[in-house]
């Protein structure tokens, strides 16, 4: 049961901007969008998470459309080391024993 | 804050031993833990979720009398692989659910490499 869409890959060149969208179009009015991301041979890591407003922290930002059928998430300045696979996830948060399912995310590769 | 370690790192065993995989919270309690596998190039799969005390609910297909897990303490939870073969190597990824940092989220391990020989 995808809930999210995502591009299975990007480029992005290294000091530039990373731009990763997520389409959920059937997102609920309690449902949060977060955002993991997975480099390789590690496990997830949390990146970010918002309901309707645009969220920023040290990490990313993230840009959620007005309707919230539609997200972005902004890596100001990719490094390599911002290789990985990213993946935009939707649920109600403090959700108890509801677990977090990942999707096929997206590859990003940063290259010098 | 939100440490989650599990250990070992990597295992290599014999085709029909049993595997044991810890998976500790280090700085906060955990109410609930998921594990979840990794097979090459493919997501994360959700296996079973188990909470201190209780026994842990499986996902359809992940046989709880293989996957056998014990979730003794607020900060412990263990898998155990028995009779482990070729076809259970894979990427096994612990996550604690707890309040952390500030947040009350799901926080992964560094996840543990299985090969079966």
């Amino acid at each position: 049961d995808a809930k999210t869409t995502q591009p299975p890959s990007m480029d992005c060149a290294e000091g530039r901007a990373a731009n990763l969208p997520c389409n959920h179009s059937t997102i609920s009015g309690n449902e949060y969008v977060y955002w993991y991301r997975q480099i390789h041979s590690q496990g997830p890591q949390y990146i970010i998470h918002g309901l309707k407003n645009n969220e920023t922290n040290e990490m990313a930002s993230l840009i959620i459309t007005e309707d919230r059928k539609s997200s972005t998430l902004i890596l100001p300045h990719a490094t390599l080391r911002d290789t990985a696979v990213y993946y935009c996830i939707v649920r109600v948060q403090y959700s108890g024993n509801t677990p977090l399912v990942f999707g096929k995310g997206t590859r990003l590769s940063v290259i010098a | 804050g939100a440490v989650v370690s599990q250990h070992p790192s990597r295992v290599i065993c014999k085709s029909g031993t049993s595997v044991k995989i810890e998976c500790r919270s280090l700085d906060f309690q955990a109410t609930t833990m998921f594990w979840y596998r990794q097979f090459p190039k493919k997501s994360l799969m959700l296996m079973a979720t188990s909470n201190e005390g209780s026994k842990a609910t499986y996902e359809q297909g992940v046989e709880k009398d293989k996957f056998l897990i014990n979730h003794a303490s607020l900060t412990l939870s263990t898998l155990t692989v028995t009779s482990a073969h070729p076809e259970d190597s894979s990427f096994y990824i612990c996550s604690a659910r707890g309040l952390a940092g500030g947040l009350n989220e799901q926080f992964f391990g560094p996840g543990t490499r299985l090969t079966v020989l």
